[in-house]
């Protein structure tokens, strides 16, 4: 069973800072990865998809790498904003299913 | 263009009462699923369905109940509600293939 594991738990910082998101995951056998924003009492927003090929996929502030033979992903956010807090989750795709860590709460102070 | 549509967007049960979560997506995608997310845990799917007439389980299907009989819809049904079911559920949808899922807005349901 795939097991996703996302370090921080949580993090807060002070607005305009660069920060770095992981995700790891057990099984390398996927199709693809996809990163979600969910703010509190909301549904999941999509941030980036990246395919099994890829290595890495960008939309605007946001930069999103994975090695899947090693099972790792972060996603990188510049110049944090206030607005992008939230708590951020990764889901490994393996065909009928995405496997979901309990994500980062995140934090930007102004 | 709506999205993923859940309805009710809250509910409060009694154990035993049952009940249909309802999912509606006008995109057109022949994949929808629904999941379940529990403090502390990830979401977990439930059942899952990669078009009409045709659904499987998924990680956590017991309680629950599904069918496809339309493209767009995908309700879920609780025959008999127990308070372990207490729960916000998410409904999702993609086209097949390695494409971009989308969820609707969720449904927390409370079972008392």
């Amino acid at each position: 069973k795939q097991e996703v594991t996302q370090i921080p738990a949580a993090l807060s910082v002070p607005e305009g800072e660069n920060l770095v998101l992981n995700c790891s995951f057990t099984d390398s056998a996927i199709y693809n990865l996809q990163w979600f924003r969910q703010d509190p009492g909301k549904g999941l927003t999509s941030l980036l998809l990246i395919q099994s090929s890829q290595r890495e996929q960008t939309s605007g502030r946001l930069n999103a790498s994975l090695d899947k033979s090693s099972g790792r992903s972060t996603l990188y956010i510049a110049a944090s904003q206030p607005g992008d807090s939230a708590t951020y989750l990764c889901a490994p795709n393996t065909g009928n299913q995405f496997y979901f860590g309990t994500g980062t709460s995140l934090t930007v102070i102004p | 263009n709506a999205g993923v549509t859940q309805t009710p967007k809250f509910q409060v049960l009694k154990t035993g009462q049952s009940m249909t979560l309802q999912c509606a997506q006008d995109m057109n995608h022949e994949y929808m699923s629904w999941y379940r997310q529990d403090p502390g845990m990830g979401l977990r799917l439930i059942h899952y369905s990669v078009g009409a007439g045709i659904t499987d389980q998924g990680e956590v299907p017991n309680g629950y109940n599904v069918s496809r009989s339309t493209t767009e819809d995908f309700p879920l049904r609780l025959l008999s509600a127990a308070p372990s079911q207490t729960s916000v559920y998410f409904c999702a949808s993609r086209r097949p293939g390695t494409t971009e899922a989308f969820f609707g807005q969720g449904t927390r349901l409370t079972v008392v």
